[in-house]
């Protein structure tokens, strides 16, 4: 299936730990970007990368660092977690990531991610 | 800086009843505009998106949003809702950049 893909689904962690979540488009889609979604369900963007290069990066602690190893791949990296990091984490894709682009975003399922 | 205000938190409605869903943005500028839909424990799809052109969009099952830029509004409508439309519904707006700013979302609960 054509999709975009988040691993894993569900992350549960203790305070300290470093973990990451993965990304996988097939859509050939050269924009890929990462949300986070809180407990209000506000959706918000982190990051966003073009073409492997980074061109959208949110107000988000360094702790967090995306890493591109090609196009079809944007993974997530966090350090030291906190509990505050609990939420809903979106990968997203979409082909044209410039100033203006009028295509649509798709997203991955999300991965859960709870800090105990 | 973009942002986008979603009126009501939590609608409920019953079967058949019709639907409009409050979106408002602020941003001077040309704007691309969605609706994404986020069914229970499912990941967001795309209902209907404006790029430009007629500002009434039509999109899936059955949903529609009119653009009406003198109030910076971008509302939802389904003339008649199911039970299946139970979901979260979210307005996002994206400007210069491709930054995509998300309301924070409306529950729609449809009664049978």
């Amino acid at each position: 299936d054509t999709a975009v893909s988040q691993t894993p689904k569900y992350l549960v962690t203790q305070m300290g730990n470093d973990k990451s979540i993965k990304c996988e488009q097939n859509l050939g889609h050269d924009t890929m970007y990462w949300y986070k979604q809180d407990s209000k369900k506000f959706l918000k963007i982190m990051f966003s990368y073009n073409n492997k290069e980074l061109i959208i990066n949110e107000t988000v602690p360094n702790r967090f660092s995306p890493k591109s190893p090609d196009k079809a791949h944007l993974n997530l990296h966090i350090n030291s977690l906190e509990l505050g990091d609990s939420a809903v984490y979106f990968c997203a894709s979409s082909q044209g990531g410039g100033a203006v682009a009028y295509n649509e975003q798709f997203f991955g399922p999300g991965t859960r991610l709870t800090v105990l | 800086a973009q942002s986008v205000s979603q009126h009501n938190h939590h609608v409920i409605l019953s079967e058949a009843a019709s639907l409009e869903l409050g979106c408002n943005y602020s941003y001077g500028g040309t704007v691309n505009l969605f609706w994404y839909v986020q069914y229970p424990g499912q990941h967001l799809q795309l209902l209907l998106k404006y790029f430009s052109g007629d500002p009434l969009v039509k999109g899936i099952k059955g949903f529609e949003a009119e653009f009406i830029k003198s109030k910076f509004s971008f509302n939802l409508r389904k003339p008649s809702v199911q039970w299946s439309d139970t979901a979260e519904y979210f307005c996002a707006v994206k400007g210069y950049g491709n930054k995509l700013v998300f309301g924070a979302g409306t529950i729609l609960r449809v009664k049978s």
